[in-house]
């Protein structure tokens, strides 16, 4: 069965810093990545995704992905945070080939991100 | 345009009881997936419905059912409340079961 590792439950970080917020999933057959950001008493966001075509996927708010089949990691980036991300970021997977779907969204146990000024 | 519903936002309930939450899809979306988030993990998968047919279902016991209405609509059933039910639940919808979900607020449920 897939699995999501998330390697930091919390990264602290300065305003205008940059931040890297790492993933691994478990299976190194084709699959489709997620990255899902929740504000505090709030639903999932959709940040960005990767389906298929360019490794390299940019999502709202300056986000972006480097998905890197071999080493099976889906890491998270942004060159420069605001206050204003400060939340909690979930990275899921859900496989093609299990009805063809992006349902059945399997999830990491979260990163909370806290931007200091 | 309203994105997804779900009602109602917080429950407090005891042990042993039965408990229905409902979501409203978004607009033109035919797809609603259940998921439970406990307290510090991630949300895990419960089950996903599709033309009014259970489609995909997670790791749950048979507590947990669910509907699928006409309109879309969905409801989460749990019998039975155990304290390690007390979650958010997540609604979310998608227009068929290949594109991507969109998440509702999510219900808070607490079981004493």
């Amino acid at each position: 069965a897939q699995s999501v590792t998330q390697l930091d439950s919390q990264v602290p970080v300065f305003e205008e810093a940059p931040v890297e917020l790492r993933c691994n999933y478990s299976s190194s057959v084709s699959v489709y990545l997620f990255w899902y950001v929740q504000y505090p008493n709030q639903g999932l966001q959709l940040l960005l995704k990767y389906l298929s075509g360019s490794t390299l996927v940019k999502g709202i708010n300056g986000f972006e992905a480097e998905f890197n089949k071999s080493q099976t990691s889906f890491h998270l980036r942004k060159p420069s945070v605001h206050i204003s991300d400060t939340a909690e970021y979930f990275c899921a997977v859900s496989d093609p080939n299990y009805g063809g779907s992006q349902g059945n969204l399997i999830f990491g146990k979260g990163t909370k991100l806290s931007v200091k000024p | 345009d309203a994105g997804v519903t779900q009602s109602p936002t917080h429950l407090i309930k005891t042990r042993g009881q039965q408990v229905t939450l409902r979501c409203s899809p978004k607009s033109g979306h035919d797809t609603v997936s259940w998921y439970q988030q406990a307290l510090g993990q991630g949300p895990q998968f419960i089950f996903q419905y599709y033309e009014e047919e259970e489609r995909q279902r997670g790791n749950f016991p048979d507590r947990f059912s669910g509907h699928q209405f006409p309109n879309y609509s969905s409801e989460l059933n749990v019998n039975a409340l155990l304290l390690g039910d007390s979650a958010l639940y997540l609604c979310a919808s998608s227009l068929d079961h290949l594109h991507e979900q969109f998440f509702g607020p999510g219900t808070r449920l607490t079981v004493l």
